[in-house]
């Protein structure tokens, strides 16, 4: 079956500093999605991917999907305390089909 | 977006009872999701619940096990029956957006089985 990864697991980031995390698909992927979830929270829905090579920005938070549609990388730029959460990407396979969640990026920020 | 309330938000039950978690939503969505998220861990779906038709369940989650009702296009219920500690973790169910696919989730219920 469909399997997504994610790496790194844990991701401990001094407050002010850049950091990537990075998503990688078993098979080719219609969209690919990222969720933000704070502790204690449910994950919550930041950015939709369709296009190969497509790339987008939310402030601080820069999304890239990957030229073969397999992988994905969320990149934070000047990292906040508010950034603190985890990060999951997720992938869709067909249009309108379910989404396979990767294992998710653990954000931990030192100020 | 849509705005999802699950019921109840939290519950310890004993081994081999059965709890129904019930999911809300406030305007009517065509497909809605079951998942459950162990403690630390990433969400695994256990089935999709279509209005209308029987719930499509994902490998190792079973219907004896985990039956949901679909009665109208904003509700559902996931109930997880004779329960043993292993199924202690936190349910979520989610409707897909209208135009595009991305995914509302509800707070969870977090489950707790001694």
């Amino acid at each position: 079956g469909q399997q997504v990864m994610q790496i790194p697991q844990y991701q401990h980031v001094q407050e002010g500093e850049d950091f990537t995390t990075y998503c990688n698909s078993s098979t080719t992927l219609s969209n690919i999605q990222w969720y933000k979830q704070r502790p204690g929270g449910h994950p919550v829905f930041l950015i939709q991917l369709v296009k190969s090579g497509e790339v987008k920005k939310q402030k601080r938070l820069t999304f890239q999907f990957g030229e073969a549609k397999k992988n994905s990388s969320l990149h934070i730029t000047a990292t906040q305390t508010t950034d603190v959460g985890t990060y999951f990407c997720a992938g869709m396979k067909a249009a309108g089909n379910k989404l396979t969640f990767g294992g998710g990026t653990r954000v931990l920020v030192k100020p | 977006s849509a705005v999802i309330s699950q019921k109840p938000s939290r519950d310890i039950c004993q081994r081999g009872t059965s709890l129904t978690i019930q999911c809300q939503v406030d305007s009517q969505v065509t497909m809605m999701f079951w998942y459950r998220q162990q403690p630390g861990q990433s969400l695994t779906l256990i089935a999709t619940a279509n209005q209308g038709s029987e719930a499509t369940y994902e490998s190792g989650f079973v219907i004896d096990k985990f039956p949901i009702s679909r009665p109208n296009l904003t509700f559902s219920t996931l109930t997880v029956s004779n329960m043993s500690p292993e199924d202690s973790s936190i349910y979520l169910c989610s409707v897909q957006g209208g135009r595009s696919y991305e995914q509302y989730f509800g707070p969870g219920t977090r489950l707790t089985v001694t």
